[in-house]
C-alpha cells in the first residue's frame, strides 16, 4: 500500500515565478491537507480538501496561494508570484475519514522542499 | 500565539534510558493529541495519539501521559534506541468542537539524539 506521494521533493524557483506542488493521497483516502513548515517552526495547518471540494482554507495566504483537488489526479498546491518567503517545506496529508480517530489519523507525504532565489 | 509548545529544542539520552520529550498546550478545546515522529528530509510519521478522556496510552516501547489539570503531555520511550534518533513533533486537535476538528496545531519540535 503505497502512501502518500509528493512530487516534486525539491523545487527552486524564482521570484516572480509560479510554484505548482502535487499530492497524490493514500489510496482509499480522499481528504486531504496541506501544511507548510517554515525554518524551526513546527507544521501550520494551510487547507483542507475534498474531492472537488475545498472544506477549509483559513491557514491560507490572502493572496497568491490557492489549493484544488480533482476528481481525478492529484491535490495541486499553487503559489503565484512566489517571493523568498514562501521558502519552506510543503506536506500533504491524508485521512480516509475528515475527522480524527485513534486510527484515522493523518499520514503524511516526504515534502516538497521550495528554494525561491 | 503558540498554542503547542515544546520548550526543549533537544535532548540527548544514552542508548537504553528512558528518553522523557515534554509538550505544553494553552488552548482548553483541544481534546485529542498525536506525536509524530520526523527523520531529515522525510515527512513525520504518526507515533502515538491520546484521547482527553484518558490520561495514559501505551505503544510497545512507547507511552504518553495526559495531564490535563496542567495542559501537558509527556513522550516516554523505554528503552531507548539510536533508531530514535529524530525530531519528535507533539500535535493537538479540538477533535469534538466541529468545525476545525482536523487540523493539526504542530509544536516546534524536539531533536531526539540517542547516543550509542
Amino acid at each position: 500500500n503505497a502512501g502518500v506521494m509528493q512530487n516534486p521533493r525539491h523545487l527552486v524557483r524564482r521570484r516572480g515565478q509560479e510554484a505548482r506542488l502535487r499530492c497524490s493521497p493514500m489510496k482509499g483516502h480522499s481528504h486531504v491537507y496541506w501544511y507548510r513548515q517554515l525554518p524551526e517552526e513546527g507544521l501550520k495547518f494551510m487547507v483542507y480538501l475534498q474531492k472537488e471540494n475545498i472544506i477549509d482554507e483559513s491557514g491560507m495566504p490572502k493572496e497568491r496561494f490557492s489549493a484544488e483537488f480533482p476528481k481525478e489526479g492529484p491535490s495541486i498546491l499553487r503559489i503565484q508570484q512566489v517571493v523568498r518567503g514562501d521558502s519552506a517545506a510543503y506536506f500533504c496529508a491524508s485521512s480516509p475519514t475528515g475527522t480524527l480517530q485513534s486510527t484515522d489519523t493523518q499520514y503524511f507525504g516526504p515534502g516538497t522542499r521550495l528554494t525561491v532565489l | 500565539d503558540q498554542q503547542v509548545k515544546q520548550n526543549s529544542p533537544s535532548l540527548s539520552v544514552q542508548e537504553g534510558r528512558i528518553s522523557i520529550l515534554n509538550c505544553d498546550y494553552t488552548n482548553s478545546m483541544f481534546d485529542y493529541f498525536l506525536w509524530y515522529k520526523k527523520y531529515p528530509a522525510e515527512g513525520p510519521t504518526f507515533l502515538i495519539s491520546i484521547s482527553s478522556i484518558k490520561d495514559k496510552n501505551e505503544d510497545g516501547r512507547f507511552t504518553v501521559f495526559l495531564n490535563k489539570s496542567a495542559k501537558h503531555l509527556s513522550l516516554h520511550i523505554v528503552p531507548s534506541q539510536p533508531g530514535d534518533s529524530a525530531v519528535y513533533f507533539c500535535a493537538a486537535s479540538a477533535r469534538y468542537s466541529g468545525a476545525g476538528s482536523y487540523q493539526l496545531t504542530f509544536g516546534k519540535g524536539t531533536k531526539l539524539s540517542v547516543i550509542p
